[in-house]
């Protein structure tokens, strides 16, 4: 069965500052990949998404991931965050077939803007 | 077009009451999931409809927990009895058939539980 596991449970960046949050998965072949964004007191945002084709993807809101299969991970960057993009960042790992293995989250990380 | 919707947005209930959870797919999607969010943690899978398919109840935490989904569009989550450890929010997802499609899940904004 897949996993995925986001290291870091906390971030606290300066506003302007660079931006990456770190995923890594688990899975016997190439998955598909996902991060969403849930701000408080709302549902899942979906940021961008890695399927196939061109391991650098760009998602809304200025973000891109990067898919490295020798690493397996799929780190999300900004390279000048907002306050407000303070909220819960999680990544996913897609498996085709749906059911239970449809999709399965990291725990997310939590990040936090100083002024 | 519109997105997932789901009703109510915050329920507060009694310890011991049944709730039911509402959750409005985009239209056409064809399987709807539910997942369970508690304090602190991730997304816990619930349960997995997919068309007119049994379904998938896999993830359900004890027999108090149901759902049902009618004329495979609209879907209610009953949880009865229930207990504090129900207080979560609960979130629901829709997506398309298809390989890519079937794992890209839109979610709605989530019913947020409270048991006193």
């Amino acid at each position: 069965a897949q996993s995925v596991t986001q290291p870091d449970i906390h971030i606290t960046v300066s506003e302007g500052a660079s931006l990456e949050l770190r995923c890594n998965y688990s899975y016997g072949a190439t998955p598909y990949l996902f991060w969403y964004v849930q701000s408080p007191g709302q549902g899942l945002q979906l940021l961008l998404k890695y399927f196939s084709g061109d391991t650098l993807v760009q998602g809304i809101k200025g973000f891109e991931a990067e898919f490295k299969r020798s690493q397996s991970s799929f780190n999300l960057r900004k390279p000048s965050v907002h306050w407000s993009d303070a909220a819960e960042y999680f990544c996913a790992v897609g498996v085709w077939g749906g059911g239970a293995d449809g999709l399965t989250f990291g725990k997310g990380t939590h990040l936090i803007i100083q002024p | 077009g519109a997105g997932v919707s789901q009703s109510p947005s915050n329920k507060v209930t009694e310890k011991g009451k049944d709730v039911e959870l509402r959750c409005d797919p985009i239209s056409g999607h064809t399987a709807l999931y539910w997942y369970r969010q508690s304090l602190g943690q991730g997304l816990e899978f619930l349960i997995y409809f997919q068309g007119n398919s049994a379904p998938d109840k896999s993830g359900l935490p004890s027999d108090r927990f149901s759902a049902e989904r009618t004329g495979g569009s609209v879907s209610t989550l009953t949880i009865q009895r229930t207990q504090q450890e129900d207080s979560a929010v609960y979130l629901c997802a829709s997506s398309l058939a298809g390989r890519e499609s079937s794992v890209e899940q839109f979610f709605g904004p989530g019913t947020r539980l409270t048991v006193l």
